[in-house]
């Protein structure tokens, strides 16, 4: 059946350090990709997607790229800031799981002043 | 558009009560989701609707729980009787009916506490 890995957290990094979650998948048909981001106290956000194959993603300074040899879709971003403390998940979606979104357990990253 | 709307906010209930969480999904979306997280299990799928109708229940963890959409603007999760471990927050998401390239979006949830 389809799933998702991305790593563990807490990811901890400086204010303006370089940021990747890794996130894989195994899926069955040829899923969509997404990630989402939980702020503290609130429902998740779709932070970008990617629809196919070698297409990237982008928003808010984020980026992850479809690579289907790999299976993965990393999230990075080049300068962090302390807003983007938050839990960050990956997820995928496609026709052979129905309707239905399988997410990553998640990855909470803190930003230091 | 307001976005998903969930209420009440939070909710906090004696063991036994019925609890009832309710949910607005943005006009135009035909999938509508309840999703359940907590710190020990993570995000789980309860059951979710397309075009009104329960498609998969198959997450609904006992017949306590029950789930219905009477419209395409409505839809209620109800938790009869409530129990200590049903405490957590519960998502409602709704998405377009596309072909599973399209995000979820999601309401702010409701923090359920069963004391």
């Amino acid at each position: 059946g389809n799933s998702v890995t991305q790593m563990e957290g807490p990811v901890t990094l400086s204010e303006e350090a370089f940021l990747t979650i890794n996130c894989t998948y195994t899926a069955t048909g040829y899923p969509s990709l997404f990630w989402y981001v939980q702020y503290p106290g609130e429902g998740l956000q779709l932070l970008l997607k990617a629809t196919k194959a070698d297409d990237k993603g982008s928003n808010k300074g984020f980026e992850a790229t479809y690579r289907k040899e790999t299976t993965s879709f990393h999230l990075e971003k080049g300068s962090v800031q302390v807003s983007d403390s938050a839990v960050y998940f990956c997820a995928l979606r496609d026709l052979t799981g129905g309707f239905k979104t399988i997410f990553g357990a998640g990855t909470r990253l803190f930003v230091k002043a | 558009d307001a976005g998903v709307i969930q209420s009440p906010r939070h909710e906090v209930t004696e063991m036994g009560q019925e609890v009832t969480l309710r949910c607005k999904p943005i006009s135009g979306h035909n999938s509508l989701f309840w999703y359940r997280q907590t710190m020990m299990r993570g995000l789980e799928l309860l059951i979710y609707f397309n075009n009104n109708v329960p498609i998969d229940d198959s997450g609904m963890p006992e017949d306590r729980f029950s789930a219905k959409m009477p419209n395409a603007s409505f839809s209620t999760l109800k938790i009869q009787p409530s129990e200590p471990r049903d405490s957590a927050v519960y998502f409602c998401a709704s998405s377009p009916s596309s072909g599973g390239t399209d995000g979820y979006t999601f309401g702010s949830g409701t923090r359920l506490t069963v004391v």
